[in-house]
């Protein structure tokens, strides 16, 4: 499958823990990358591999994967936490092709 | 630091050929693979496709026939064509370095620097 599949919608209250959550075939052997876009910039790497967090991302963003679903977790929401997320893998289908989730708008009480 | 800078043509009518260019400043260029990703206007992310420093590339199935993406590695630069472009390719434009690998039979992928964007506009 060439799928990644995100809900469009998410919502946290402030200081509270939220799941944004990423299922596709694919993630049974890639490990997801997730990105982090605000209005108007460019994407932001926030996790890549198992669980790893590129300097100047707050320890706050974690990763996990179990079978076709991988999750991102933020514990203890803030406000500037608020954007688009997009999770991303290869294809395994064949061709092994990059290909995106369709991305969760956060929204933080 | 690594550094994409990115630069074309903003304005096209349809029919013409879209054109970008990435520069890769502050890194090694071979090594990796160098992708093209686009954002309708509020829209999600679709990758484009990607070449390495040989000019090893791929493409998305659904833009293939119409794009070619290039190397210059005299330059540290790849460049993206798109050809006869519509109204539905209006877009912001990213380039974006690759990384990826294996560990222990899981592979992982994932895009790390990423130039700051190119809004391009189809428009008659």
């Amino acid at each position: 499958s060439s799928e990644l599949t995100q809900d469009p919608a998410v919502s946290v209250a402030l200081g509270q823990t939220v799941r944004i959550t990423c299922q596709g075939d694919s993630l049974r052997s890639y490990y997801a990358s997730w990105y982090q876009q605000k209005p108007g910039q460019a994407p932001v790497l926030v996790i890549y591999g198992k669980n790893n967090r590129p300097s100047g991302i707050p320890d706050r963003f974690s990763g996990s994967s179990s079978g076709n679903t991988a999750s991102l977790t933020i514990t203890g929401a803030q406000a500037e936490d608020e954007a688009d997320y997009y999770c991303n893998s290869r294809d395994s289908s064949g061709n092994h092709l990059a290909v995106f989730g369709g991305g969760t708008k956060l929204t933080v009480l | 630091q690594v550094q994409l800078q990115q630069w074309g043509a903003g304005l096209l009518k349809p029919s013409e050929t879209l054109s970008l260019t990435c520069a890769v400043y502050g890194g090694s260029f071979s090594g990796y693979y160098w992708s093209w990703i686009r954002q309708p206007p509020g829209k999600g992310l679709e990758w484009i496709g990607e070449i390495n420093h040989s000019g090893s590339t791929n493409y998305n199935p659904s833009l293939k026939s119409r794009v070619t993406i290039s190397v210059d590695t005299s330059k540290n630069q790849f460049s993206l064509k798109l050809s006869s472009v519509t109204a539905a390719d209006t877009a912001v434009y990213y380039c974006a370095r690759e990384v990826r690998g294996v560990i222990i039979y899981y592979y992982y992928y994932y895009m790390d620097v990423w130039g700051k964007g190119t809004t391009v506009t189809v428009s008659s």
